[in-house]
């Protein structure tokens, strides 16, 4: 069956650093990828998303690139802020059914 | 209410408690979901509805039973839970159940079974 395989962390990192959040994938066929983000007592929100190969999804300064030849969909920022702190899932849609999670990863950014 | 609104927020039940948690879409979308999050371990995908029918039954164990009276609105109704039930519970939902996947995410109830 489909699944998603991330770094769990904590990442910790301080403030202006560079972000890279690995995931890969297994999937039949062509999935979605997606990165949502979950900030402390809320649900998941959509980070960003890509549908097919070498699609890139960006969003608030993250980037993603559907990478079919190595099955990834790594996470990067440039510059991360504290206000980025929360927790990163990717995920992945194959079929006509929900979404395939990965465990997420804790990121914690420092001052 | 704008977007997908969970009540309760928080649920402490005793393990013979019957209990229901409410999911409300505020968006027009035709499919909605639960899903069931404990900690280390990746969200778990357990029902999914599209226009009202139940199309996915993740092996779920007959002490949680959904529930969707129209497009708008999906309950989980909870009894005889066991400890390892507790965890937060997400409901989701899509404008259609096939397409390009974006799903929006309720806060969650946060569920304790003592």
């Amino acid at each position: 069956g489909d699944s998603v395989t991330q770094m769990e962390g904590p990442v910790t990192l301080s403030e202006e650093a560079c972000l890279t959040i690995n995931c890969t994938y297994t999937a039949t066929g062509y999935p979605s990828l997606f990165w949502y983000v979950q900030y402390p007592g809320e649900g998941l929100q959509l980070l960003l998303k890509a549908t097919k190969a070498d699609d890139k999804g960006s969003n608030k300064g993250f980037e993603a690139t559907y990478r079919k030849e190595t099955t990834s969909f790594h996470l990067e920022k440039g510059s991360v802020q504290v206000s980025d702190s929360a927790v990163y899932f990717c995920a992945l849609k194959g079929g006509a059914d929900g979404l395939t999670f990965g465990k997420g990863t804790h990121l914690i950014i420092q001052p | 209410e704008t977007g997908v609104t969970q009540t309760p927020r928080h649920l402490v039940m005793g393990m013979t408690n019957k209990k229901s948690l409410k999911c409300e879409q505020h968006l027009g979308h035709n499919a909605m979901y639960w899903y069931k999050q404990s900690a280390k371990k990746p969200l778990e995908l357990m029902f999914v509805y599209s226009l009202e029918e139940r199309v996915e039954n993740n092996s779920v164990p007959s002490r949680f039973s959904p529930e969707c009276p129209n497009s708008s609105h999906l309950f989980l109704h909870l009894h005889t839970l066991q400890p390892e039930d507790s965890a937060l519970y997400l409901c989701a939902s899509s404008p259609l159940l096939a397409g390009g996947g974006e799903q929006y995410f309720g806060p969650g109830t946060r569920l304790t079974v003592t």
